[in-house]
This record gives C-alpha cells, structure tokens and sequence, in this order.
C-alpha cells in the first residue's frame, strides 16, 4: 500500500516561529502537494513539485515555501507563522500521467496561537 | 474564486437514501473529474474518477452522472448506509498543467441508520 506520512498530528506554535511540516512518500511518486483544508472551502493548493528541486506555486502560496531535496520528502515552511494559517494541512503524492491517483496523509493540524 | 462549485454543503438521509452531491467547473481544460472521500481524522482517498468523453461511470453503489455541456458533474451514492456517513470532495485536473487537483468545497453526509 502507498503511504503518506506526515510528520505531526497536532502542532501548536506562537505567532512569528518558522513552522516546518514534514512529509515523506514511500512509493517512489514524481508529484508531491501540499493543500490546506477549511470548512467549506475544500481543499486549496498551497505547492506542489514534479521532481526533486522542482517546486510551483499553487492557488494560496502566500506565506509559505517549500523544500524537495530528495523524491520522497516534501517540507512546507511557514515563514513567519500567523493564526490565520490555522488550519488543516495535507500532504499528497501521485506518479505523473494521465488521471493518476493521488494519496493523501492523515493531515497535521496546526494551530497558531 | 472556487473554480469548482460543490453543493449542498451537508446533507442527511436516512438508509436506504440516495444522496445526491453537485458540482459545476469553469475551466473548460479540466479532462479529469475525480471524487474523493474522506472519514474523520483520515485523508481524502480517492472513490471514484470520470473522464468528460463518458456521460456516467458506476462502481458499486456509487455513480458520476457528468454533463459536459453544462460543466456539471453528480456523484449519486445508491441504498446509502451508515457506513458512507463522510465528507465527499469533487475535483478537477488538467492534464496539461500537470496533476494538480481542484477542489469543491466538500458536502458532510450523515446517513441515519
């Protein structure tokens, strides 16, 4: 079975710390995401990459960054964290090509105080 | 702006039930229109994907109905059970701009038993 494993379940962090969200993939996928999940607007792009170094901006990078150095792990960074970055945060893989799946880890909610 | 609109937001029916989740797209590049499911304190996984070259797909109890002049697509969940009680994402993908996923908003359904 394909796994996506996030670092944290629960993280709360002051207002103003540098947060890292861990994820790492054990089945060798090209693509990695990171979305963001709130009530009643789903689940919104935050990055994703395609290869290793290879990053894009998805609907909402606005306040974070993302680091690929190796296939299976892809690192979000809160810069300067801000309780309106309160939210769900989920990690996904998929292989390149046509209607791939995409696999999701448990998700890390952050709560920024 | 939500590039793809998911309604109603909540929906309960008893056993037995047919609940009915709608969602419209604007991006008429969209070729990839998966549904997602997702249980509380789980990721989404992936339930069921349509093509806009097939007008209804059936897996089991659960069917796409996709009309692609309107840019709408239904996921119909038949003789529903308690057991289905989740939140259900719709989405969309463009190939072309690699494997990125578009989110609805999400619909929670209660199945009562």
């Amino acid at each position: 079975d394909v796994k996506v494993t996030q670092s944290s379940r629960y993280l709360v962090k002051r207002t103003g710390e540098k947060v890292f969200l861990e994820c790492v993939q054990d089945m060798d996928h090209e693509n990695m995401f990171w979305y963001r999940q709130d009530p009643g607007l789903g689940l919104r792009l935050i990055y994703f990459s395609y290869d290793v170094k290879m990053k894009e901006k998805g609907d909402i990078p606005e306040g974070y960054s993302v680091s690929r150095e190796k296939k299976e792990r892809f690192s979000l960074i809160l810069e300067s964290a801000s309780t309106n970055q309160t939210s769900m945060y989920l990690c996904a893989s998929s292989l390149l090509g046509m209607d791939t799946e995409a696999f999701f880890g448990q998700g890390t909610r952050l709560t920024v105080v | 702006q939500q590039q793809v609109k998911q309604s109603p937001q909540s929906l309960i029916v008893q056993k037995g039930g047919i609940p009915i989740i709608n969602c419209a797209y604007e991006n008429t590049a969209f070729d990839y229109f998966p549904w997602y499911q997702q249980f509380p304190g789980k990721g989404p996984a992936l339930l069921i994907a349509i093509r806009p070259d097939v007008s209804e797909k059936k897996e089991g109890r659960f069917t796409i109905s996709f009309n692609k002049s309107a840019k709408q697509f239904s996921l119909h969940i038949m003789d529903s059970q308690p057991g289905d009680s989740a939140t259900y994402f719709c989405a969309a993908s463009d190939e072309a701009a690699g494997n990125k996923l578009t989110f609805g908003g999400g619909t929670r359904v209660l199945v009562k038993p």
